[in-house]
């Protein structure tokens, strides 16, 4: 089964750069690469989503090395509403072949001022 | 957002009483998922949808079930519900399963007394 690990938690203050690792040393060639952030008493909202290289929207970007056994999101600039936690999301292989989306337990960022 | 609903948003139930939680959606998208969410342990997915009446389980799908009979429509059930299922319960949509760009609900809180 493909599974994520990230850090538990991590530490930032405002206008600085954040970037959280995730490893996914079983990722298949077919998987894509999804990050979420998610407040308090809310569900889960998508992020940004890569298969390879580099990808930039609005809010992050997401580099994922050539072997694609990891991947970083990178959040320039962070402001305390950025204070969440964040899920990195592949894809994974059922018993019967079919597919499913697990996630990591996630990384919780506190952003201070 | 995406349209999807979560009934009930709260709910308080005693041992042993079935409860069916229901997730609709307007979007009509094939794949829907009950993922559970709990302090510490992220979000793990219960069962999962590719379509009507095409239903598998997830990481912890003991003691529920689900049923799709219509596209917009996800019923996870409790047959008889444990204080180890209080939990928040997130139902998820999404177009596919290997891109793993989903829309959740809001929730739907369950304390099992």
């Amino acid at each position: 089964l493909a599974k994520t690990t990230q850090p538990i938690s991590m530490d930032s203050y405002e206008g600085q750069e954040v970037n959280i690792t995730c490893s996914h040393n079983n990722i298949a060639t077919n998987d894509y690469i999804t990050w979420y952030q998610q407040f308090p008493s809310q569900g889960p909202r998508f992020i940004i989503q890569g298969y390879k290289t580099k990808v930039t929207n609005e809010v992050a970007s997401l580099f994922i090395p050539a072997d694609r056994k990891s991947s970083t999101l990178s959040l320039p600039r962070v402001s305390l509403s950025d204070t969440a936690v964040y899920y990195c999301l592949v894809g994974d292989n059922g018993d019967t072949g079919r597919r499913a989306l697990t996630f990591g337990s996630g990384t919780r960022l506190q952003v201070q001022p | 957002d995406a349209g999807i609903t979560q009934s009930p948003r709260h709910k308080v139930t005693e041992t042993g009483t079935p409860v069916t939680l229901r997730c609709h959606q307007t979007e009509n998208h094939r794949y829907m998922y009950w993922y559970r969410q709990d302090p510490g342990h992220g979000l793990r997915l219960i069962h999962y949808s590719y379509g009507v009446k095409d239903t598998d389980k997830g990481e912890v799908s003991d003691g529920y079930s689900v049923s799709r009979s219509k596209t917009e429509d996800f019923l996870l059930t409790l047959e008889s519900a444990t204080s180890s299922q209080t939990s928040v319960y997130f139902c998820a949509i999404g177009l596919a399963l290997d891109t793993g760009e989903l829309f959740f609900g809001e929730g739907s809180r369950l304390t099992v007394l």
